[in-house]
């Protein structure tokens, strides 16, 4: 079954603009994940996240967690038209055996 | 490295066959995952490996699904038979442990079953 829920389903903006897209989920996780898949393509990891950490930076990447709300955000600042693809968050349980579980993910449009 | 190689890349079918999809993770990972692809249900984890033995399999739809990771360097996914529901596309990943590092996915193998 699907754990995370992501928001918005679909986000189109203009080349150098910032996107965001958010994501929820139900119960105590180890760490969120966060991944890109280009159309006809297979997914390919972008950063990880701990649940005692609040915010990471990777490049243009800017991800944060609030385990209180249980929500995550992916921030891509100064996006380009090669950004364009869908993102999924993916959260992990150790605790049920280790488990990586997707969202439905958000596509993304960036309009040169 | 040449990533998580899959096989076939595509895959056309009709209903009743026997299907085999195949996989090769990545050199020194002792994890491997099976997911699934669809409009519908988004991804789904169908069975997840650790050092060649299979963990979870609570995914795997049915019966008719089974998988197998007789070497480190190898597994395979098969649809006996295959019925025109199974159309997905079918992911691959590996990984170097299961404690939720990053995990690396193939290319995917694309189910259409008629």
């Amino acid at each position: 079954s699907q754990q995370g829920e992501e928001d918005p389903q679909a986000l189109s903006i203009q080349e150098g603009e910032n996107a965001t897209m958010n994501c929820s989920y139900k119960t105590s996780i180890n760490n969120l994940q966060w991944y890109r898949q280009n159309s006809g393509r297979g997914l390919v990891h972008l950063i990880l996240i701990r649940s005692n950490e609040r915010e990471k930076h990777s490049g243009r990447l800017r991800v944060t967690l609030d385990t209180s709300k249980k929500s995550s955000s992916l921030l891509i600042t100064a996006s380009r038209a090669a950004d364009t693809a869908s993102y999924f968050c993916a959260t992990f349980y150790n605790n049920q055996g280790g488990k990586l579980i997707f969202g439905q993910g958000t596509e993304l449009s960036v309009k040169p | 490295d040449a990533g998580v190689i899959q096989s076939p890349r595509h895959e056309v079918t009709e209903m009743g066959q026997e299907v085999t999809l195949r996989c090769k993770p990545i050199s020194g990972h002792n994890s491997l995952f099976w997911y699934r692809q669809t409009m519908m249900r988004g991804l789904e984890l169908l069975i997840y490996f650790n050092n060649n033995v299979p963990i979870d399999d609570s995914g795997m739809p049915e019966d008719r699904f089974s998988a197998k990771m007789p070497n480190a360097s190898f597994s395979t996914l098969k649809i006996q038979p295959s019925e025109p529901r199974d159309s997905a596309v079918y992911f691959c990943a590996s990984s170097l442990d299961r404690v939720g590092d990053g995990y690396t996915f193939g290319s995917g193998t694309r189910l259409t079953v008629v």
